[in-house]
């Protein structure tokens, strides 16, 4: 398995505060993803990063924001979490090529 | 923009029977990558079996094996000899092979069912 970790699992956060998700990873990868998960829509790309301080928003990336200082770690931030914000959080890393992708656990995020 | 649809929200199927999940895109490139993904109740996303569009042989994984029509835009996803253990939401995904965005786009996903 691809050496990708997600921390937190889990998190019940209240409207208005801030949140910070962390994805680490061993295999030294370029590309990291973020993506939420939510019933009838799939996977949808929040952010994504392409090198050391060089990121790019997905289609969903309105309230998040991102950022990777180290090649191994990159940070989704909830600015002012809202109850819209509730959902499965996946990390994702590639190398480029071959194509594949390869996902971290996931986290539940719950903001009431 | 590509897009990448699966309009079969659940099926069901026979434990040791097969099964087809229908898998169509849309895009103007000609040279990409598709996959399909199995995502188990334990929620963790697993690659099952990749293609690339400059290949014409179809891909294989053990009993899962893909019919990868380039003209009609369509991979669909075969699983021979279902197990119980297939039971799995499974997802459709599509990257570009060039141009050094990288991004994903993945289908909303079909539920499948193995009934013993």
């Amino acid at each position: 398995d691809a050496g990708i970790t997600q921390s937190p699992r889990h998190k019940v956060t209240e409207t208005g505060t801030p949140v910070t998700l962390r994805c680490h990873q061993t295999e030294n990868h370029r590309y990291m993803y973020w993506y939420r998960q939510d019933p009838g829509h799939g996977l949808r790309l929040i952010h994504y990063s392409y090198g050391v301080k060089d990121t790019d928003k997905g289609e969903v990336s309105d309230g998040y924001s991102v950022s990777r200082s180290k090649t191994e770690d990159f940070l989704l931030t909830l600015e002012s979490a809202t109850s819209s914000q509730t959902s499965v959080y996946f990390c994702a890393i590639s190398p480029g090529t071959p194509g594949e992708q390869y996902f971290g656990p996931g986290t539940r995020l719950t903001v009431t | 923009a590509q897009t990448v649809t699966q309009s079969q929200p659940e099926m069901s199927v026979q434990e040791a029977e097969t099964v087809t999940l229908s898998c169509t895109y849309d895009t103007s490139e000609s040279d990409y990558y598709l996959f399909w993904y199995k995502q188990p109740p334990s929620r963790q996303m697993i690659l099952v079996i990749r293609q690339e569009a400059y290949k014409q042989q179809n891909a294989t994984e053990n009993r899962f094996s893909v019919n990868f029509q380039k003209a009609a835009k369509s991979f669909s996803l075969k699983i021979s000899d279902s197990q119980l253990g297939d039971a799995a939401m499974y997802f459709c995904a599509y990257r570009s092979a060039w141009g050094g965005t990288y991004k994903y786009i993945f289908g909303t996903g079909t539920r499948l069912k193995v009934l013993a």
